[in-house]
């Protein structure tokens, strides 16, 4: 099946740094990916989709300023924290979703947790 | 938007046991994916409907999507420690012309020995 990579799997930051998170597909090509948040015992909320070789589209409240997308190649998207503060831990978790494949099926990464001291 | 309630929010039960998780949206839904989450991982998919009074099977769990597609729900059979995790169910937008996904709720699946 496809597999989707993220690293890191845990990061640990001082507050006012900026965290890079990776998101892989391994073995099929992604023309889209998208970035979720999960707060402890909450469902995912999406925060942006991610288009090869076009600017980000931002969920209503992400701040696309705060949180950095880029997707240069058909294989890779990343996600930024810039200036990262405690209430930006979270659990980050990417899909992707396969090029021209059927029913849109995306597949999503292990997650990246990300705590802010 | 796309709302989506699960219910039960958590569910604990005795191995062996039947258990139902059920999925409502507030819209028709034209496609409907039910994942599994283990705590800090990523989500592993299960099954995905899209057809009124679809059901599919996968060893133990079933899922349906009712005639009106406006809800659908997830049955395990005999359950078993390996089913615990959370179950999340998942819509697309209109006939998948919009891929975002929205997230129901999310039920935690408990599994007593």
């Amino acid at each position: 099946g496809a597999v989707v990579s993220q690293h890191p799997s845990r990061v640990i930051c001082k507050s006012g740094t900026s965290v890079k998170i990776e998101c892989r597909s391994l073995d099929f090509q992604a023309t889209t990916m998208f970035w979720y948040r999960q707060f402890p015992k909450q469902s995912l909320m999406l925060m942006a989709t991610s288009n090869e070789g076009s600017k980000a589209t931002y969920e209503q409240g992400v701040e696309k300023d705060k949180f950095l997308i880029n997707h240069a190649s058909l294989t890779l998207s990343t996600l930024t924290v810039t200036s990262a503060h405690p209430e930006d831990s979270s659990f980050y978790i990417c899909s992707a979703r396969i090029s021209g494949g059927p029913n849109n099926e995306q597949f999503f990464g292990p997650g990246t947790r990300l705590t802010v001291l | 938007s796309q709302e989506l309630e699960q219910s039960p929010q958590s569910l604990i039960v005795q191995e062996g046991k039947n258990l139902t998780i059920n999925c409502t949206s507030s819209k028709t839904l034209y496609g409907l994916y039910w994942y599994k989450q283990k705590y800090g991982e990523g989500l592993i998919f299960l099954m995905m409907l899209q057809k009124g009074g679809e059901e599919k099977s996968h060893e133990k769990i079933t899922a349906k999507l009712d005639e009106k597609k406006q809800q659908s729900s997830l049955h395990i059979t005999a359950s078993q420690p390996s089913h615990a995790g959370i179950y999340l169910c998942g819509a697309v937008g209109y006939n998948f012309g919009n891929e975002k996904l929205t997230f129901g709720t999310g039920t935690r699946l408990t599994i007593i020995p």
